[in-house]
């Protein structure tokens, strides 16, 4: 079975751009997570999608959205970068049970290196 | 609100020896812990997942227990490697479906 794919790899752009990172789930995945990490702040969740809604979402500014398509694909955009906002985005993805908490693995993939100059 | 602690940041060991990784959590109400390796600028690779009614699981050489009344899962990697060498992750996944992580404890296993 494939893995977690993220698309680009890496991506560098200037502030006040916007950007589009997106992921696509292990096969028969449901819920797809997005956490930010930086060497200040470490791991921060971002947002978690199931079946094209938004369920979770953590401390980010309303820059930060992202979506869920019927194929479970995900997309994470960042509006009006800032120099801050430069991280490693990564996204994961789960088999939630039928209350809608995973008790199953959450299955990481190999990020997007966001730099904003 | 779930806090994730993880002690020593740091850890420097010969190969052969084994090796002994803290995670310490806040929220006694967790549903389950997971345990992960990074390689610099990759991903996490998922090591172990315990449930929240587990005490322990294993897999190899790693074993993970939980004791979720002192709030604390260690991880024990037995007869480490050069190539154990990586930083550890802790997440822990309480109320919100979200993992809460620790900041890692790097380790570096010399040869």
């Amino acid at each position: 079975k494939a893995g977690v794919t993220q698309t680009p790899r890496y991506l560098i752009k200037t502030r006040g751009q916007q950007v589009t990172l997106s992921c696509s789930p292990i096969s028969g995945h449901r819920s797809v997570s997005w956490y930010q990490q930086t060497p200040g702040q470490g791991l921060q969740f971002l947002f978690e999608y199931f079946s094209e809604t938004q369920r979770n979402k953590g401390n980010f500014p309303g820059r930060f959205s992202g979506r869920q398509f019927s194929n479970s694909r995900s997309e994470m955009n960042v509006s009006t970068l800032e120099l801050g906002d430069s991280a490693l985005y990564l996204c994961a993805s789960s088999s939630p049970g039928t209350s809608g908490i995973s008790t199953d693995t959450q299955y990481f993939g190999p990020g997007t290196r966001l730099t904003v100059l | 609100k779930q806090e994730v602690t993880q002690i020593p940041a740091a850890l420097s060991v010969p190969e052969g020896e084994n090796l002994v990784l803290n995670c310490s959590f806040t929220d006694s109400a967790i549903y389950n812990l997971q345990w992960f390796r990074q390689d610099p600028g990759k991903g996490l690779t998922s090591l172990l997942l315990i449930q929240s009614s587990q005490r322990e699981q294993t897999s190899g050489r790693l074993n993970a227990s939980l004791d979720k009344s002192s709030g604390r899962s260690t991880l024990y990697i037995a007869a480490s490697q050069p190539g154990d060498s990586a930083t550890y992750l802790c997440g822990g996944k309480a109320a919100g479906n979200k993992l809460t992580f620790g900041g890692g404890t790097r380790v570096l296993v010399k040869p």
